[in-house]
């Protein structure tokens, strides 16, 4: 039992640049997340997606794209890079809390390091 | 969704117990209090939640006045590894998971 994987661990790219980042969890878990982080700050929600086949927008949703490929796989896309976008990205998924009861626990990855030069 | 404020920082030594406060002011009726743990180069981790009074498990002790409007996590008897940045975080039931994670309180353990 894996938890939540990322690949890759670290990229570097020039602005302009596209690429995808990948997360897959073996939890059978509903919902799933992606999240940045910026040097000393906390973690900003950037897309979620509450169940197969729905995707939303969080806190910081601009120059990203997201697709809820299966249950168990949720992309992160960058169309054009910029150095704005430099972070260490965490994906994260849970169980579908049921209404009205304790919300679930999020299971997040290890990251993945960006660098836009 | 709530905003939480905590302190930046905290220095503790080895074997020491540690509080953690965070001020919740605008918590509602349906929010829960929940607590995350993140090492250097690590996603973070949960460690414990509650809704009111008190709430312990293995890792940790979360209080939770009647008025809800602040919380604080107790970390019983702190060693080295426990050197990390907790974020105090609240979040209603069916809100879609949406988390808002604030700067967080680093902690620092010294031997």
């Amino acid at each position: 039992n894996a938890g939540v994987t990322q690949t890759p661990k670290f990229q570097v790219l020039k602005t302009g640049q596209s690429m995808t980042l990948q997360c897959a969890q073996d939890m059978n878990h509903n919902s799933m997340y992606w999240y940045r982080q910026d040097p000393g700050m906390g973690l900003r929600l950037i897309y979620y997606s509450a169940s197969e086949g729905t995707t939303d927008k969080g806190e910081v949703p601009n120059g990203y794209n997201v697709s809820r490929l299966n249950k168990r796989e949720f992309s992160l896309r960058l169309e054009s890079a910029a150095p704005s976008q430099t972070s260490v990205y965490f994906c994260a998924s849970s169980e579908t809390a049921p209404s009205g009861l304790v919300t679930d626990t999020q299971y997040f990855g290890p990251g993945t390091r960006l660098t836009v030069l | 969704l709530a905003k939480t404020t905590q302190p930046i920082s905290m220095d503790s030594y080895e074997g020491q117990e540690v509080n953690i406060t965070c001020s919740h002011n605008n918590i509602a009726t349906n929010d829960y209090i929940t607590w995350y743990q993140q090492f250097p180069s690590q996603g973070p981790r949960f460690i414990i939640q509650g809704y009111k009074t008190k709430v312990t498990n293995e890792v940790a002790s979360l209080f939770i006045p009647a008025d809800r409007k602040s919380s604080t996590l107790s970390l019983p008897r702190v060693s080295l590894s426990d050197t990390a940045v907790y974020y105090c975080l609240v979040e209603g039931a069916n809100q879609g998971g949406k988390l808002i994670f604030g700067q967080g309180t680093e902690l620092s353990v010294k031997p």
